[in-house]
């Protein structure tokens, strides 16, 4: 695997479910993101991890969870979502957090 | 604060024609300019980047984009458009200057190429 990769590709759930997702970059890289993509609205930074610490929250609801586990991993840990919330889940990593971001594909996240 | 526009959120162009999309920015500080492309069901994939020095950045697939700091500019080209070119394209433009990995995106412009 190269890259950074994302999965689940495609995640339908229930408001009452609890899922994660996951992320791996094989970068070598230090700094991990995630960011929500809808529809006809900017990508919207969520979290900011930095040396496996969080350095940024934007005001995401506590139903998002995430978890760095080390440098490679990231993860969103899902629970009690709402329709709102289906979008296209995008993870990032650079090399140092001031550095270019590179994208995984993407989780399509259904919620019904 | 920064900001990022980009003017036409659909174009339209003829294959073989010139492609040209539009990125303004607001930025206090020096910026950190970005381009990128998505195709359908993919992540972002980066086009090409301005950071320091030369302003005229070439990318893949082609396309470059110029750095215009008195017009706060970074307008995507490629002389010659291709049906591969379809996409949605996403400018986006951090303060990597001051030490910050924030990105700010464009709302993005999605290209059509027509035969």
């Amino acid at each position: 695997e190269t890259g950074v990769t994302q999965t689940p590709r495609h995640l339908v759930m229930g408001m009452t479910n609890k899922k994660s997702l996951k992320c791996e970059q094989h970068l070598g890289h230090n700094a991990m993101y995630w960011y929500k993509q809808s529809a006809k609205k900017p990508l919207e930074l969520m979290f900011v991890y930095s040396l496996e610490e969080r350095v940024e929250n934007n005001s995401v609801p506590s139903r998002f969870s995430p978890e760095c586990p080390n440098s490679s991993h990231l993860f969103l840990h899902l629970h009690t979502l709402q329709p709102e919330d289906s979008a296209l889940y995008l993870c990032a990593s650079s090399q140092d957090d001031t550095d270019t971001q590179y994208f995984g594909p993407g989780t399509r996240l259904t919620v019904l | 604060a920064q900001s990022v526009t980009q003017l036409g959120s659909h174009v339209s162009v003829s294959e073989g024609a010139l492609v040209l999309l539009r990125c303004n920015y607001s930025s206090s500080v020096p910026p950190y300019l970005f381009w990128y492309v998505q195709y359908p069901n993919q992540g972002l994939q980066l086009l090409l980047k301005y950071t320091t020095g030369a302003t005229l950045v070439k990318g893949i697939n082609g396309f470059e984009a110029e750095f215009k700091k008195s017009e706060t500019s970074f307008h995507l080209t490629k002389p010659s458009a291709h049906m591969s070119d379809a996409a949605e394209y996403f400018c986006a433009v951090s303060e990597g200057h001051s030490g910050t990995y924030k990105y700010i995106f464009g709302t993005g412009t999605r290209l059509k190429v027509l035969a």
